[in-house]
């Protein structure tokens, strides 16, 4: 699976988008983007994720570059209840005999501050 | 659905004694997933199941681990002896595999790990 580049750490203040980034420049044509969240003392949580086109769900919306080696998570009006680790995590599509491995980074750290 | 729930959520342990971890996941999700997270480390892929088979191992740092899934609903993960560098958040997930499915696993709140 591709590997994937986020920044440490990112701020936001409340009420507004949050744009998170990911690297993914090695990114093969059938491989999906994910994105999961950990909230402090919880287990990650799948928001969101893609392979081509945009997509937008009741959490965020994902845009993915049109040579797929980048991709943006976009929480369009940021709470202080986002305040999490966010993971973007590249894989292949689930055929038989894949591997059901999620290869996770350390994440961005995004404070949403009031 | 009450979600993957394991148990308990904190354990606290000498060194040397024998730990176990459970996990009930989601019912009718047929690949199970041990996760372990450190600062230093992050998160870390254990073991997983398909159908209460275990898949890849690869992950086990070593023998005193071990994971077994006797039935659809139910997998422990055992540490024996425990040592103080097996303090960490230990995650079950789950998730759907079959064909369509969206491949999204779902984490239960984990067990904290505190070896003495």
């Amino acid at each position: 699976d591709a590997k994937t580049t986020q920044p440490p750490s990112m701020d936001c203040a409340e009420g507004r988008a949050a744009n998170l980034p990911c690297n993914h420049s090695t990114i093969s044509g059938n491989e999906y983007v994910y994105w999961y969240r950990q909230i402090h003392s919880q287990g990650p949580q799948y928001i969101i994720h893609g392979l081509k086109n945009n997509e937008t769900n009741e959490m965020a919306s994902l845009i993915i570059t049109e040579d797929r080696k980048s991709s943006t998570l976009i929480l369009p009006h940021a709470t202080l209840r986002d305040t999490a680790v966010y993971y973007c995590i590249v894989r292949l599509p689930l055929n038989a005999g894949n591997n059901r491995k999620l290869i996770w980074g350390l994440g961005t750290s995004l404070a949403v501050n009031p | 659905d009450a979600g993957v729930i394991q148990s308990p959520r904190h354990e606290v342990t000498e060194m040397g004694q024998e730990v176990t971890l459970r996990c009930k996941p989601i019912s009718g999700h047929d690949y199970l997933f041990w996760y372990r997270q450190t600062m230093m480390r992050g998160l870390e892929l254990l073991i997983y199941f398909n159908n209460n088979v275990p898949i890849d191992d690869s992950g086990m740092p070593e023998d005193r681990f071990s994971a077994k899934m006797p039935n659809a609903s139910f997998s422990t993960l055992k540490i024996q002896p425990s040592e103080p560098r097996d303090s960490a958040v230990y995650f079950c997930a789950s998730s759907l595999g079959r064909r369509g499915a969206k491949n999204i696993q779902y984490f239960g709140a984990g067990t904290r790990l505190s070896v003495l």
